[in-house]
């Protein structure tokens, strides 16, 4: 059962246009959300994170948006650039439990 | 930033030897510390929660006499995956967090080739 879900493997945008990304979630009780980005051969990096007492958080060109009734979040990149391109995860917890749960990842690609 | 570091960044070894991976914390302490698998093209998996000075917790089907784990610091947590065999082949990630409220920090990943 996957809790977490990206539903697009692929996301090509233009340099200068917004990025967005999308996850959603099933599990009711998780209430911690966080997108992290990855590099090939490299260890996913830490973008941002959202409380469930939040439905935005912002943290220069990135936004998350979290709709609880929806269980959706999405990652908005504004304005993108080449340097973006690389796969996004979303992840979810329970702020009780250490264990993140992640989704299958977007391979987002920035053309100039 | 929190710095978790990882050796070695990749590994090829014969069917039924052994690899150990090393995770550490740089610049912080971590009681705890996360395993996670990534197969080509799909999520991180956990595999394991690590805990200093105690057994670490293992996900479901994960072997536990094949993927042993080690904490014995607090800044140390080592994985070795035992008679290893092709289908290992993965890309091993260890992370960390500095405290209860801050995000998971991640190592640069291990790959691993079973030949």
């Amino acid at each position: 059962d996957q809790q977490v879900k990206q539903n697009s493997p692929s996301l090509s945008v233009q340099e200068g246009r917004i990025s967005i990304l999308n996850c959603d979630y099933t599990n009711s009780m998780f209430d911690y959300f966080l997108w992290y980005k990855k590099y090939p051969a490299e260890g996913p990096t830490f973008l941002i994170s959202i409380s469930s007492i939040k439905d935005k958080n912002e943290d220069g060109r990135f936004t998350v948006f979290l709709n609880k009734s929806a269980k959706h979040l999405s990652l908005h990149i504004v304005p993108s650039q080449p340097g973006d391109s690389a796969v996004y995860f979303c992840a979810a917890s329970r702020q009780s439990s250490y264990k993140l749960i992640f989704g299958s990842g977007t391979r987002l690609l920035v053309r100039p | 930033g929190a710095v978790v570091s990882q050796h070695p960044s990749w590994v090829i070894c014969k069917s039924g030897t052994s690899v150990k991976i090393e995770c550490r914390s740089l610049d912080f302490q971590a009681t705890t510390m996360f395993w996670y698998r990534q197969f080509p093209k799909q999520s991180l998996m956990l595999m394991a929660t690590s805990n200093e000075g105690s057994k670490a917790t293992y996900e479901q089907g994960v072997e536990k006499d094949k993927f042993l784990i080690n904490h014995a610091s607090l800044t140390l947590s080592t994985l070795t995956v035992t008679s290893a065999h092709p289908e290992d082949s993965s890309f091993y990630i260890c992370s960390a967090r500095v405290d209860g409220n801050s995000p998971l920090h991640f190592g640069n990943g291990t790959r691993l080739t079973v030949t």
